[in-house]
């Protein structure tokens, strides 16, 4: 069965500094990967996904995530962070053999001190 | 344009009664998903619906719990002889086709059982 672990349930950086949320995945076969974010009292919102092509992909205020078949992770990053960044961040996969039943993270709550 | 809606927003319910959430998609997307979110967790799928298909219930954690879907739009999960640990966030989201992966999600119905 596939699981997806995100390292870190808090994260915390100061304004300006790098953000580095992390996710592995268990898989056979690579799946479609997916970051979700969810800022305080707001519904689920897609920040970027991986289906095929390109491994470095790019989403929503400036994040992007880098799929590593070998390290089966799919790490998001944002050079610069911003205190409107503060929110919860789940990973998600989908598989690609089949069916569509979707597995989140627990999640990562990022902080962001001024 | 109307995005995913929910409601109720939130239910009140004590230990032992029955309760409906409702989903309504947005419109034209032809796939629709339960989850749960209980605090401090990750979404826990419940249930997907594909068209006409038959839906993965893989997800549902006992026969208490069921859903439908009717008329390939609105569903309504169904959660029966309500018990304290079914309190939770229940997220439902909807994808324009299985094969589009990106999912949108409703703000959610928050459910108390006292």
């Amino acid at each position: 069965a596939q699981s997806v672990t995100q390292l870190g349930s808090h994260v915390s950086v100061s304004e300006g500094a790098l953000v580095l949320l992390r996710c592995n995945y268990s898989s056979s076969v690579p799946p479609y990967l997916f970051w979700y974010v969810q800022y305080p009292n707001q519904g689920l919102q897609l920040l970027l996904k991986y289906t095929t092509g390109a491994t470095l992909v790019k989403g929503i205020n400036g994040f992007e995530a880098e799929f590593k078949k070998s390290e089966t992770s799919f790490h998001l990053t944002k050079p610069s962070a911003h205190m409107s960044d503060a929110a919860e961040y789940f990973c998600a996969v989908t598989p690609n053999t089949g069916g569509f039943k979707t597995i989140f993270g627990a999640g990562t709550r990022l902080f962001v001190k001024a | 344009g109307a995005g995913v809606s929910q409601s109720p927003s939130n239910k009140v319910t004590e230990k032992g009664k029955d309760v409906e959430l409702r989903c309504d998609p947005i419109s034209g997307h032809t796939a629709l998903y339960w989850y749960r979110q209980s605090l401090g967790q990750g979404l826990e799928f419940l249930i997907y619906f594909q068209g006409n298909s038959a839906p993965d219930k893989s997800g549902l954690p006992s026969d208490r719990f069921s859903a439908e879907r009717t008329g390939g739009s609105v569903s309504t999960l169904t959660i029966q002889r309500t018990q304290q640990e079914d309190s939770a966030v229940y997220l439902c989201a909807s994808s324009p086709r299985l094969a589009s992966y990106e999912q949108y999600f409703g703000p959610g119905t928050r459910l108390t059982v006292t």
